[in-house]
């Protein structure tokens, strides 16, 4: 099984609702990724989990809140989000195996996200 | 400085024929890993094929190719026997030795095929 799941697969939210994105993959990988994805750009780091313990905030703002309650699960807690947060919202994994180059990243198909 | 250069943003095809998609990438650390990925209109990012900077030859997986040039620092994408469903778009992508998870992705390429 290489599947990472994401759910819900479109959310459409106004700017103060509260939402959640949720992630999950079951191939033992210990770190797990969210990428921000704008129209025709490339996935843009937002925040790594390495052993279930944030291991890398690229400077996200505050209204983009991660959790990792277990091995195999990663969310994204949204809160008081702004119109230009709207994108595909990719979520990933990778075993961890230290500083290796060679690690592949499983990515999940992604939670298109639309704020009104 | 860009490190990863994908200097086509849109490329076409003919169904059953092969294709190159372009990539230079710029390092000074000695290990690196560059990844190919495949992103069709649905979202979901596919990996595609690897090549280590230490691997001594190019990397193959089924109709996927990489022509790795490591003095020029170029690892293309060769596609080979295009098929409709290769049209998506293409990302090209380093990771660096040193790089703590960080994976740098190139801007890109558009594949359409054409029957």
């Amino acid at each position: 099984d290489t599947e990472v799941t994401q759910t819900p697969k479109h959310l459409v939210m106004g700017m103060t609702n509260k939402k959640s994105l949720k992630c999950e993959q079951h191939m033992g990988h210990r770190a797990m990724y969210w990428y921000k994805q704008k129209a025709k750009k490339p996935p843009e780091l937002m925040f790594v989990y390495s052993y279930e313990k944030l291991s890398i905030n690229e400077s996200v703002p505050s209204r983009f809140s991660p959790e990792c309650p277990n091995s195999s699960l990663l969310n994204l807690h949204l809160h008081a989000l702004q119109p230009e947060d709207s994108a595909l919202y990719l979520c990933a994994s990778s075993q961890d195996s230290g500083q290796n180059p060679n690690e592949k990243l499983f990515f999940g198909s992604g939670t298109q996200l639309s704020v009104l | 400085a860009q490190k990863i250069t994908q200097t086509q943003p849109g490329m076409f095809v003919q169904e059953k024929e092969a294709v190159t998609l372009d990539c230079t990438y710029d390092t000074s650390d000695p290990s690196y890993g560059l990844f190919w990925y495949k992103q069709p209109s649905s979202g979901e990012m596919i990996f595609l094929i690897y090549q280590g900077s230490y691997d001594q030859q190019n990397a193959t997986e089924g109709r996927y190719s990489l022509n790795f040039q490591k003095a020029r620092k170029s690892a293309n994408l060769v596609i080979s026997a295009s098929q409709l469903g290769d049209s998506a778009m293409y990302f090209c992508a380093m990771r660096e030795g040193g790089s703590n998870y960080k994976l740098t992705f190139g801007k890109g390429t558009l594949l359409t095929v054409n029957p």
